[in-house]
């Protein structure tokens, strides 16, 4: 198989606090895990590309000192949401690649709410 | 990366077949066509990727002319549990320097009815 679990499912947090998100490949190493944004009736909207062992790679109008990324190791990427605001509500979902395949895996998403 | 044009909604009735066909004119030599399904609150699964002609697995079928500018999911008999936005895909899953990214369009919302 090729299972992605995230943590939390669902998270509340004040205004001007910050989130933590884990994204794991359960059953498979995955050097890259991808951080994606969705609102409610909308697409995926791509984050950021995170790489083991090195800088994750932000699209363009993400901030990256608001979103931080970690990919410590083969099965860990953490997205932090700094400083969250009601605007950074959304279903954050990471996926991950397994390797020898390049199919992308998906988590089940976090769902975000900054009151 | 291809740009993709699918209907936004369709609907059907329980044990027909879905058909939904995805546009993208713009498709590179190597770039592959892949499908997801996502429910309400969860994310997107896999449900298929081709390349040319014809693709099966035990879940949909992926139908892709010689042209290849489009592509058709094919769901057989579908149920109400079949609900669910569907998304078409086009990249090269080789370009390891680009990171695989994926660039999702709108997606199809189908709603299968009793």
């Amino acid at each position: 198989g090729a299972v992605v679990s995230q943590h939390p499912s669902w998270v509340i947090c004040k205004s001007g606090t910050s989130v933590k998100i884990e994204c794991r490949s359960l059953d498979f190493q995955a050097t890259t895990m991808f951080w994606y944004r969705q609102f409610p009736k909308q697409s995926l909207m791509l984050m950021a590309t995170s790489n083991e062992g090195s800088k994750a790679t932000y699209e363009q109008g993400v901030e990256k000192d608001k979103f931080l990324i970690n990919h410590a190791s083969l099965t860990l990427s953490t997205l932090t949401v700094t400083s969250a605001h009601p605007e950074d509500s959304s279903f954050y979902i990471c996926s991950a690649i397994k390797s020898f395949t390049d199919t992308q895996y998906f988590g089940p998403g976090t769902r975000l709410t900054v009151l | 990366l291809a740009k993709t044009t699918q209907p936004i909604s369709m609907d059907s009735y329980e044990g027909q077949e879905v058909n939904i066909t995805c546009s993208h004119n713009n498709i590179a030599t190597n770039d592959y066509i892949t499908w997801y399904q996502q429910f309400p609150s969860q994310g997107p699964r896999f449900i298929i990727q081709g390349y040319k002609t014809k693709v099966t697995n035990e879940v949909a079928s992926l139908f892709i002319p010689a042209d290849r500018k489009s592509s058709t999911l094919s769901l057989p008999r579908v149920s109400l549990s079949d609900t669910a936005v569907y998304y078409c895909l086009v990249g090269d899953p080789l370009i390891k320097a680009a990171g695989n990214k994926l660039t999702f369009g709108g997606g199809t919302r189908v709603l299968v009815k009793p």
